[in-house]
């Protein structure tokens, strides 16, 4: 268990809508990276929010938002789903912002799956 | 950005062979180098990491090589267990800090 937690575990939704996934840091880290896991795509970098703030920007679509919280959780919003949004989606947490400084633990991932 | 390219995608040996995933990268700022095992449907984990100031690092039967002038690196598993048998990411992490990652490979151990 890396102490990062994703809810939910499985998602099912249709086209066209909109879901949230969530995401716990470890307790003490402040950097939260998402990342995209697809048969044909490998594993994506999403996005990576440090105490709050936006760090970096990877290949995320303007459909897909993303926040952390001053509790330092974080969200990953997808809207106006498409049936190739259909994935792993894994969060990742590290004490520092840069990753030379620190260990990126995974959460177990979010499996959705658009129908 | 980064590029980086991983071989072989699928790697099958004999328990108790050698076995060494080789990954180039294109971007010469690159200066942190993880490599992650995933086993199915688990979560990515960190099994060894190098950084550009190290030529070779070792954690018992792991060991990961790097090459700056060539950039390259690869990671070697010997005495290899039924339980090595996962997928293997490398990835290379340049000015961003970002890791970019290699397709992965799949490992099979036959018994």
């Amino acid at each position: 268990d890396s102490g990062v937690t994703q809810t939910p575990k499985h998602l099912i939704t249709a086209t066209g809508q909109r879901v949230t996934l969530r995401c716990s840091p470890r307790s003490g880290d402040l950097s939260v990276y998402w990342y995209q896991q697809s048969l044909d795509q490998g594993l994506q970098f999403l996005i990576q929010y440090y105490n709050g703030e936006e760090r970096a920007k990877g290949n995320i679509l303007e459909r897909f938002s993303a926040q952390q919280f001053p509790d330092l959780h974080s969200e990953l919003n997808l809207s106006s789903l498409e049936l190739g949004d259909s994935a792993l989606y894994f969060c990742a947490s590290s004490t520092y912002g840069r990753t030379e400084k620190g260990e990126q633990y995974f959460g177990p991932g979010t499996r959705l799956t658009v129908t | 950005g980064e590029n980086v390219e991983q071989h072989p995608s699928t790697l099958s040996v004999q328990e108790g062979d050698s076995a060494v995933i080789k990954c180039t990268y294109s971007d010469s700022a690159s200066n942190y180098f993880p490599w992650y095992k995933q086993e199915l449907g688990k979560r990515p984990q960190l099994i060894i990491d190098i950084r550009s100031n190290v030529g070779e690092k070792k954690d018992q039967r792991i060991a990961v090589t790097l090459n700056k002038t060539a950039k390259h690196f690869s990671l070697h598993i010997t005495e290899t267990q039924p339980e090595d048998s996962a997928v293997y990411f490398c990835a290379a992490s340049e000015r961003s800090y970002i890791p970019t990652f290699g397709r992965g490979t799949s490992l099979i151990v036959h018994p």
